[in-house]
């Protein structure tokens, strides 16, 4: 069964460190693998797509990595701002040729304090 | 700019009632998606649809159907609600393909009383 697991569930930090999001993904075949950032009571945006061949991905403060081989990615967001606070959420793609098997992870909690 | 709009932000509605979701995306998708959010368990795919009158079941349809009429619009449909219905539900869509992005609406709050 495909699944994606995310870690930790929830994590507090103060404003201006740095943090890291894991996942890690039991999806086969592979296609792609994205981060969407929720905020509290609104609908996810896309923050990377990644695909196999793509071991590093930046967006701003945001920076995926993939390593395909240990099916593992993490979002590492640097000087983090209070905006930052929100659900992050790890989707992988399977292979498929419309792009509409997704398995989604449990998300991680953010929150920046000051 | 991508837009998927979901007509309702919060509906509050009595158990047996039946309850329209409706989502409309301006992008000429082909793939248009209903997850519920609820929380501990992310997001649940109800149903997906890749063409206009295609459906195809996710992975919790039961008590739930859909509607794609047109292209831009997918409408998802409780028969008649009941409280374990209560949820965040969410549209999206996306292009056919891999690696396309997949858009997301706001979400619909569902209260089934």
């Amino acid at each position: 069964k495909n699944q994606v697991e995310q870690s930790p569930q929830s994590l507090i930090i103060l404003e201006g460190k740095n943090c890291t999001l894991q996942c890690n993904y039991t999806v086969s075949p592979f296609s792609n693998l994205r981060w969407y950032k929720q905020d509290t009571g609104r609908g996810p945006v896309s923050l990377t797509i990644m695909t196999f061949s793509e071991n590093t991905k930046s967006n701003g403060r945001y920076t995926a990595t993939l390593d395909a081989d240990t099916k593992q990615s993490s979002l590492h967001i640097t000087a983090s701002q209070l905006s930052d606070s929100a659900s992050y959420i790890c989707v992988v793609s399977a292979g498929n040729n419309a792009g509409n098997m997704l398995t989604f992870g449990g998300g991680t909690r953010l929150m920046v304090k000051p | 700019d991508v837009k998927v709009t979901q007509s309702s932000r919060y509906l509050v509605k009595r158990t047996g009632e039946k309850v329209f979701l409706e989502c409309v995306q301006d992008m000429d998708h082909e793939n248009m998606f209903w997850y519920r959010q609820d929380p501990g368990l992310g997001l649940r795919l109800i149903y997906f649809s890749y063409d206009v009158k295609m459906k195809e079941k996710g992975d919790i349809p039961e008590g739930y159907s859909v509607s794609r009429e047109k292209k831009e619009r997918f409408s998802l449909i409780l028969e008649s609600a009941s409280t374990n219905q209560t949820s965040m539900y969410l549209c999206a869509s996306s292009l056919w393909g891999q690696g396309n992005t997949i858009y997301f609406g706001e979400g619909s709050w569902l209260t089934v009383v």
